[in-house]
């Protein structure tokens, strides 16, 4: 089955510094890989996405490659923010060869991180 | 605010009760998913629903049921409570499942204690 594996957190950083959360995951089908970031006592909100091979998806400066060769989706960011304080979720959907979901999201564990000035 | 709405933003109640979360998925939107979060289990994916009809099931238990009205809002119905329910139940939902059509958009939970 369909499985995502994130770096064991909680990660702590200062202000400023550069950050990477790892993700790797395994997939019957064809995936499409998601960050979702939950904020405290928030639902999930979609970070950024790719849904094929070499895509980079981005937003409010992270980025993240789809590795088909490595099978990974590694979030970064340069210089991190107190406010990026939160939760961060790699997840996945798997498609069939005609490009129709299979709808589920397969998740990792969650990253902790903590910003502190 | 993801347009995704759900109600209660709590729920406390007893072990053996029932209870039914409600969904009301974005504008627009044909596809609901339920998914269950617990400290133990993480994020776990329950059950599908497109356009009223069920799709995919996950590691939903037998004493949960769900279903999706004509107006496509959605609801998660979990009998017979144990203590290992407690957890937030979040709904998300989709436009459909094709293409840049996958991104599913999360409403803020329902927290569930089982006493």
């Amino acid at each position: 089955g369909d499985s995502v594996t994130q770096m064991e957190g909680p990660v702590t950083l200062s202000e400023e510094a550069f950050l990477t959360i790892n993700c790797t995951y395994t997939a019957t089908g064809y995936p499409s890989l998601f960050w979702y970031v939950q904020y405290p006592g928030e639902g999930l909100q979609l970070l950024l996405k790719a849904t094929k091979a070499d895509d980079k998806g981005s937003n409010k400066g992270f980025e993240a490659t789809y590795r088909k060769e490595t099978t990974s989706f590694h979030l970064e960011k340069g210089s991190v923010q107190v406010s990026d304080s939160a939760v961060y979720f790699c997840a996945l959907t798997t498609d069939n060869a005609g490009g129709t979901s299979y709808g589920k999201l397969t998740f990792g564990q969650g990253t902790i991180l903590t910003v502190h000035p | 605010d993801s347009g995704v709405t759900q109600t209660p933003k709590h729920l406390i109640t007893a072990t053996g009760q029932r209870v039914t979360l409600r969904c009301s998925p974005r504008s627009g939107d044909l596809s609901v998913y339920w998914y269950q979060q617990s400290l133990d289990q993480g994020l776990q994916f329950l059950i599908h629903y497109y356009n009223g009809e069920e799709r995919a099931k996950g590691n939903i238990l037998e004493r949960f049921s769900a279903q999706q009205f004509p107006d496509l809002h959605s609801e998660l119905n979990l009998s017979s409570l144990e203590l290992g329910d407690s957890a937030l139940y979040f709904c998300a939902s989709s436009p459909g499942l094709a293409g840049g059509r996958k991104e599913q958009f999360f409403g803020p939970g329902t927290r569930l204690t089982v006493l």
